[in-house]
């Protein structure tokens, strides 16, 4: 079936630091990938996606690459803000006649300290 | 991208009652979806609401349990019926970009307590 891993977390950074969030995903056809991020007591917003291999989704500074290899959307940052605290969730959708289901990861929750 | 309200934000409820759940839409859209985050975990796709039709449901979830009804484009409402703790979630709605559907764009979502 279709499956979203990522990272467990939480995880916790010192401001200014580099983020790696790693998500892999497992379709039988060719997904669109996304990044959804979820701020504390807010709802979840689109952070950034990649519809086809080797596309590059980029947001606020942050990145990800659509890997087909390696069938993997890895989230990164070069320096991350307390601001940037918060849920992210990793995402894939199967496209045409596949139905409209957002097949969610289990989130990685980001701490970021001063 | 569309802006989406939905009410109301919490409720606390009693076992065995039923809430409904608004999401209202600024913009005519297709297809609007119906979410749930349970504690601690990702979200899960209770159902696809067409205007004018019945709605779809996933595996696992039945249209006793969530009635869902889709009166106009920018309209939906959800509701729990019913209720247990188990019931206890966040429930989003989400609507699509377009004809592809391919991005979908969430609610703030409303955090549900069964007691």
């Amino acid at each position: 079936g279709n499956s979203v891993t990522q990272m467990e977390g939480p995880v916790t950074l010192s401001e200014e630091a580099f983020l790696t969030i790693n998500c892999t995903y497992t379709a039988t056809g060719y997904p669109s990938l996304f990044w959804y991020v979820q701020y504390p007591g807010e709802g979840l917003q689109l952070l950034l996606k990649a519809t086809k291999a080797d596309d590059k989704g980029s947001n606020k500074g942050f990145e990800a690459t659509y890997r087909k290899e390696t069938t993997s959307f890895h989230l990164e940052k070069g320096s991350v803000q307390v601001s940037d605290s918060a849920v992210y969730f990793c995402a894939l959708k199967l496209n045409s006649n596949s139905g409209y289901a957002l097949n969610f990861g289990k989130g990685t929750s980001l701490l970021v300290t001063p | 991208s569309a802006v989406i309200s939905q009410k109301p934000s919490r409720d606390i409820c009693q076992r065995g009652t039923s809430l409904t759940i608004q999401c209202q839409v600024d913009s005519q859209v297709t297809m609007m979806f119906w979410y749930r985050q349970q504690p601690g975990q990702s979200l899960t796709l209770i159902a696809t609401a067409n205007q004018g039709s019945e709605a779809t449901y996933e595996s696992g979830f039945v249209i006793d349990k969530f009635p869902i009804s889709r009166p106009n484009l920018t309209f939906s409402t959800l509701t729990v019926s019913n209720m247990s703790p188990e019931d206890s979630s966040i429930y989003l709605c989400s609507v699509g970009d377009g004809g592809g559907q391919d991005t979908q764009y969430f609610g703030p979502g409303t955090r549900l307590t069964v007691l």
